[in-house]
C-alpha cells in the first residue's frame, strides 16, 4: 500500500533563507506525487506535481521539488523564504487506484 | 469561472441532526471527491465519483452518503450527525483521477 511521511511537523526559517520540507513515500509502482499548500483558514492550492516526466519539478511561487526514486523522497525546496510562504504544506501520493494519500502536513513558520 | 463552490462555509449541528453539504463545479470535471481534515492529520477520503451516476467509498465513508445525478454537483449527506464528525470538509474535482485537483474553500462543521 502507498503511504506518505512528512518528516517534520513544523519547520521554522528566517525570511530570505532557504526552505526545505521533507517528504518520503512508499509505493509499489511509479507514483504521481503532489505538493499542496494551505494558508490559514483557506482552501488547498496545488503547488506542483510529478507524473513521471522530469524528476525536478518547478511549481508556483518559486517552489520546486525533486523526485528521487532511489531515496523514495520528494522534498520541497525554495531558495529564499518570504513571509507570505507561511502556511501548511502537504505531500500527497496518488495510489494505484488514483486515490490521493495525504501526509500529515508540515507547518512552515517564517521569522522576520 | 467559479471553480469549486462549497456551501455552507460554517455549520453547527446538534447530535442526531442530518444535513447536506453542497459542492458544485463549473469546469466539466468528471472526477469529484469529498475529504475531511482533522488536526494533525492529512486529508482523508470519504467518498468519490468518477462521473454522473457513479460513486464509491473512500477511506472513511461511515455516516456519510453521496449521490451524483449531474456532472456539476456532488452533495455530501450526514445522516445522523455525531461529535466525531466535527471536522473541516473539502470537496475537490479533477478532469481525471490522478491529475491535479481543484479544491473548494471548505466547510467547517461542528457537531455538539
Amino acid at each position: 500500500a502507498q503511504s506518505v511521511t512528512q518528516l517534520d511537523s513544523h519547520v521554522s526559517v528566517s525570511e530570505g533563507t532557504p526552505v526545505l520540507l521533507r517528504c518520503n513515500y512508499s509505493s509499489s509502482y511509479s507514483p504521481s506525487l503532489f505538493w499542496y499548500v494551505q494558508h490559514p483558514n483557506k482552501g488547498l492550492q496545488l503547488l506542483l506535481k510529478y507524473t513521471s516526466a522530469a524528476t525536478l519539478v518547478k511549481g508556483i511561487n518559486g517552489f520546486e521539488a525533486e523526485f528521487k526514486k532511489s531515496e523514495t523522497s520528494f522534498h520541497l525546496t525554495k531558495p529564499s523564504a518570504h513571509m507570505s510562504d507561511a502556511a501548511e504544506y502537504f505531500c500527497v501520493v496518488s495510489d494505484s487506484n488514483y486515490q490521493l494519500i495525504w501526509g500529515a502536513g508540515t507547518k512552515l513558520i517564517i521569522k522576520p | 469561472n467559479a471553480g469549486v463552490t462549497q456551501t455552507p462555509k460554517f455549520q453547527v449541528l446538534k447530535t442526531g441532526q442530518s444535513m447536506t453539504l453542497q459542492c458544485a463545479q463549473d469546469m466539466n470535471h468528471e472526477y469529484m471527491s469529498w475529504y475531511r481534515q482533522d488536526p494533525g492529520m492529512g486529508l482523508r477520503l470519504i467518498h468519490y465519483s468518477v462521473g454522473a451516476g457513479i460513486t464509491d467509498q473512500g477511506e472513511v465513508p461511515n455516516g456519510y452518503n453521496v449521490s451524483r445525478s449531474t456532472t456539476e454537483d456532488f452533495p455530501l449527506r450526514l445522516l445522523s450527525a455525531a461529535p466525531s464528525q466535527t471536522s473541516v470538509y473539502f470537496c475537490a474535482s479533477s478532469f481525471h483521477q490522478g491529475r491535479g485537483y481543484t479544491f473548494g474553500s471548505g466547510t467547517r462543521l461542528t457537531v455538539v
